[in-house]
């Protein structure tokens, strides 16, 4: 079954660009993937699916800050002019035959 | 708008049972594939069981699989987790997710959660 990797914090400044990656398995390079919020104290929250050739689409209302890339075994959210609410947890998702994988998630800090 | 409402947790001892509830409304379930996702106190999202669309196809994790049963009443528009010899690993909160279509892909849409705790 698939595997995804995350890192498990990343920092930013308020105002500035990341770029969180996923990291699926090698077996699995054709694999899309989708991108989870969740804020302090809150449930998760669908950002968006993402495609190994980088196209992807967001959920209801989510903010055009936000968009995803690909590449390889590698696929990517990034998020611009961050805000305060951006602090949260990102998780990514993945599914195959018979079963879901969730990465182990980014803690991502605004400073 | 959709709508899905958790309900059914609460306090168990181990080895105990308790059956978990998914209301969802804005939505047909036939056209959606619906599942559980858990969160255990201060870790990450685990996936635990999922049922397509046609309801033919149930999957779940290898930690809950013979334990664990994921099943639908389309007439009430709801789903259900039977979860049966429940452990201090089962500790964690439940999300009812759904898919955007009948097949098991990702999740668009969560629910708030019902939090289950298993103790003596």
């Amino acid at each position: 079954q698939p595997v995804l990797t995350q890192v498990p914090s990343a920092s930013a400044s308020l105002g500035a660009s990341v770029k969180l990656t996923c990291t699926v398995s090698s077996d699995h390079i054709t694999y899309a993937i989708a991108w989870h919020q969740q804020q302090p104290g809150k449930g998760p929250r669908y950002l968006m699916n993402l495609t190994r050739d980088g196209s992807h689409s967001k959920g209801d209302g989510i903010p055009d800050r936000f968009s995803g890339s690909s590449s390889g075994t590698e696929r990517f959210l990034t998020i611009s002019g961050l805000q305060s609410e951006d602090e949260a947890d990102y998780y990514c998702q993945t599914w195959g035959p018979g079963v879901v994988v969730f990465g182990g998630g980014t803690r991502l800090t605004v400073l | 708008e959709v709508q899905m409402l958790e309900s059914g947790g609460g306090l168990i001892q181990p080895g105990g049972s308790l059956r978990l509830s998914c209301v969802a409304s804005g939505l047909t379930m036939t056209n959606h594939a619906m599942g559980w996702v858990r969160q255990a106190p201060g870790k990450g999202l685990e996936w635990v069981a999922a049922i397509t669309g046609s309801g033919s196809g149930t999957y779940y994790a290898d930690s809950v699989r013979g334990r664990f049963t994921i099943s639908r009443d389309t007439s009430k528009n709801t789903v259900y987790l039977q979860m049966n010899s429940l452990s201090a690993g089962d500790t964690a909160v439940y999300y009812c997710v759904k898919t955007g279509e009948r097949r098991v892909v990702f999740f668009d849409y969560w629910g708030q959660g019902t939090l289950v705790t298993v103790s003596s």
